[in-house]
């Protein structure tokens, strides 16, 4: 595609259930990173993968965060068990390689009530 | 990481030339520094990226002094729609090795 893709653009869920959240980066690129925005705050680092490889996974809030990626394309990233403090926009990002200039889907808007 | 340090506001007006400047005491020798800028409802958008003295593309102009301790992102003649939040990253090849880490940016308002 031309730009690096998010869905579901908006997603509220219910306290508890899990939500699967799709990043489909721009053809190529080897290199993706998940973000989370709340409302009025910067941007709050979670994973990154070079490949399908995540070196570093530290920036997961819990372990009901997790994520993956295939193919060296399509990641998810799941949250299991949804509390309110997870409602953030949720960012997806690549770029041809870890370091480079890096291009930014529309986000994921999600809502916890 | 080299830690970076922004104002947090700034106000400007139509026509002026803004300077952001970034402080990272801490940088390292493999170290670039990159800026974004983002939109309201939108994710960041890469403006430009230097490594040492003068960068200039077509939408702004990024200072780096000898000792690279800070940088000043430099847009000319601002209009209402570059009003966002700009964030400073330092990291090894802009990237900090892959975990790219924004700070919490300085949201600059321009008025008519």
């Amino acid at each position: 595609g031309a730009g690096v893709s998010q869905s579901p653009s908006n997603k509220v869920t219910e306290k508890g259930k899990d939500v699967e959240l799709r990043c489909d980066p721009i053809s190529g690129h080897t290199a993706l990173y998940w973000y989370r925005q709340s409302l009025g705050q910067g941007l709050e680092f979670l994973i990154y993968f070079q490949g399908n490889s995540a070196p570093d996974k530290s920036g997961l809030p819990s372990d009901r965060f997790s994520a993956e990626r295939t193919g060296g394309s399509v990641s998810t990233l799941t949250i299991q068990r949804t509390q309110q403090e997870d409602s953030a926009v949720y960012l997806c990002a690549s770029s041809p390689q870890v370091g480079t200039e890096a291009f930014f889907g529309q986000g994921t808007r999600l809502t916890v009530v | 990481l080299a830690k970076t340090t922004q104002p947090i506001s700034m106000d400007s007006y139509e026509g002026q030339e803004v300077n952001i400047t970034c402080s990272h005491n801490n940088i390292a020798t493999n170290d670039y520094i990159t800026w974004y800028q983002q939109f309201p409802s939108q994710g960041p958008r890469f403006i430009i990226q230097g490594y040492k003295t003068k960068v200039t593309n077509e939408v702004a102009s990024l200072f780096i002094p000898a000792d690279r301790k800070s940088s000043t992102l430099s847009l000319p003649r601002v209009s209402l729609s570059d009003t966002a939040v700009y964030y400073c990253l330092v990291g090894e090849d802009g990237g900090s090795q892959g975990n790219l880490i924004f700070g919490k940016g300085t949201k600059l308002s321009v008025k008519p």
